[in-house]
């Protein structure tokens, strides 16, 4: 079970570029790595998924190296509304759900005017 | 847009009550997942179910059991609640496309 380390928490400003990093060492080959985001009182939302290189989407970029033993999440250009906990998950690589979806501790990010 | 919904946003209840929490998607999802999520604790995987009558225990089971009797539906059942119970129970299921997950609002118990 691919465990992932994130940092607890960081801070940045307004229209700032925000890069987020996850460490998942024992990824498995089948494994996808997934990132949410989280707001106070709400269940997490879908941000983005890759499985290797990079992936972008119209709201964020996903970095994921050769090894796959790390990703990042880059934020462009955030604003105040991006203040959330945001989730590195690894796993559901296979169409059986007996593959555990765990989820790290988070990383909560304040953006400051 | 995929719907997963819970059956209370908020819920209080006595020391020892067995409690339901329900939790329905509507998109014909396989899978479907129980959290709980503490403060500094993160989201913890209570149970999930890969099908229809089927069910696997995740990190935290113990106090909790399941039921999956409807693919849309997946119960996460109390059967003496107590106070180390209280928490935001959280529902999901899980595409079959990008493989990521859809969650419920929450449902925030305190058990008294």
């Amino acid at each position: 079970l691919a465990k992932t380390t994130q940092p607890i928490s960081m801070d940045s400003y307004e229209g700032q570029e925000v890069n987020i990093t996850c460490s998942h060492n024992n990824i498995a080959t089948n494994d996808y790595i997934t990132w949410y985001q989280q707001f106070p009182s709400q269940g997490p939302r879908f941000i983005i998924q890759g499985y290797k290189t990079k992936v972008t989407n119209e709201v964020a970029s996903l970095f994921i190296p050769a090894d796959r033993k790390s990703s990042t999440l880059s934020l462009p250009r955030v604003s105040l509304s991006d203040t959330a906990v945001y989730y590195c998950l690894v796993g559901a690589g296979s169409n059986n759900a007996g593959n555990m979806l765990t989820f790290g501790g988070g990383t909560r990010l304040m953006v400051k005017p | 847009d995929v719907k997963v919904t819970q059956s209370s946003r908020y819920l209080v209840k006595r020391t020892g009550e067995k409690v339901f929490l329900e939790c329905v998607q509507d998109m014909d999802h396989e899978n479907m997942f129980w959290y709980r999520q503490d403060p500094g604790l993160g989201l913890r995987l209570i149970y999930f179910s890969y099908d229809v009558k089927m069910k696997e225990k995740g990190d935290i089971p113990e106090g909790y059991s399941v039921s999956r009797e409807k693919k849309e539906r997946f119960s996460l059942i109390l059967e003496s609640a107590s106070t180390n119970q209280t928490s935001m129970y959280l529902c999901a299921s899980i595409g079959q496309v990008l493989r990521e997950q859809y969650f419920g609002p929450g449902t925030r118990l305190t058990v008294t």
